[in-house]
């Protein structure tokens, strides 16, 4: 079974510029999670949703955040503009049903550096 | 609130000795505790889950983790450990008094195995 998948893989960018991260769930799951990951701040939960819709995005840093969902099948997170503090490794994943015991299931994440 | 402590940023262990890493939780309700595995420049793998069935959990790669209430605890074990077991170990809990479907993950251990 194919699993979370995320693009790109790595990204290197300047400072202002426009990043969008891209993520495809598993098919069937019906939460979907951005994650943030720094060796400071460990994993901090950015935004989910559930079936499509945002539910609670209070770990969105700033306005320079945004994150759609715009079918069960494909997220994105976009940073406009970027900033060196951004630079990261995001991480999405996805989970299936209403259990509060189901696992969630993580991509292998893009590394972004923002020079 | 919900939250995880993870005793140990560093564990080293020789090839073929027990592996204890440790998680202690802090939660107001009966907890879902699970534990992930991070190899580097990868998402994070579920290695197991305690969803209020048996205390004694059993995972994947030979890893089992115990609930254990009254010390409010959900240890990561392995009888004997191996090379490949080299990565970061990370518990989180989720439970219903929390925001929903969130996970609270804890810090993170990174466990290096010595030959």
């Amino acid at each position: 079974d194919a699993g979370v998948i995320q693009s790109p893989r790595h990204e290197v960018t300047e400072m202002g510029q426009e990043v969008t991260l891209r993520c495809k769930p598993i098919s069937g799951h019906d939460y979907l999670f951005w994650y943030r990951q720094t060796m400071m701040r460990g994993l901090e939960l950015l935004i989910y949703f559930n079936n499509n819709v945002p539910i609670d995005d209070s770990g969105m840093p700033e306005d320079r955040f945004s994150a759609k969902m715009p079918n069960a099948s494909f997220s994105t997170l976009k940073i406009q503009p970027s900033e060196p503090r951004d630079s990261a490794v995001y991480f999405c994943a996805s989970s299936l049903g209403a259990g509060f015991g189901q696992p969630q299931h993580f991509g292998d994440g893009t590394r972004l550096s923002i020079l | 609130a919900q939250s995880v402590t993870q005793l140990g940023s560093h564990v080293s262990v020789s090839e073929g000795a027990l592996v204890l890493l440790r998680c202690n939780y802090s939660s107001s309700v009966p907890p879902y505790l699970f534990w992930y595995v991070q190899y580097p420049n990868q998402g994070l793998q579920l290695l197991l889950k305690y969803t209020s069935a048996a205390t004694l959990v059993k995972g994947i790669n030979g890893f089992e983790a115990e609930f254990k209430k009254s010390e409010t605890s959900f240890h990561l074990t392995k009888p004997s450990a191996h090379m490949s077991d080299a990565a970061e170990y990370f518990c989180a809990v989720s439970d219903l008094g929390g925001s929903a479907r969130q996970l609270t993950f804890g810090s993170g251990t990174q466990l290096t195995v010595l030959p």
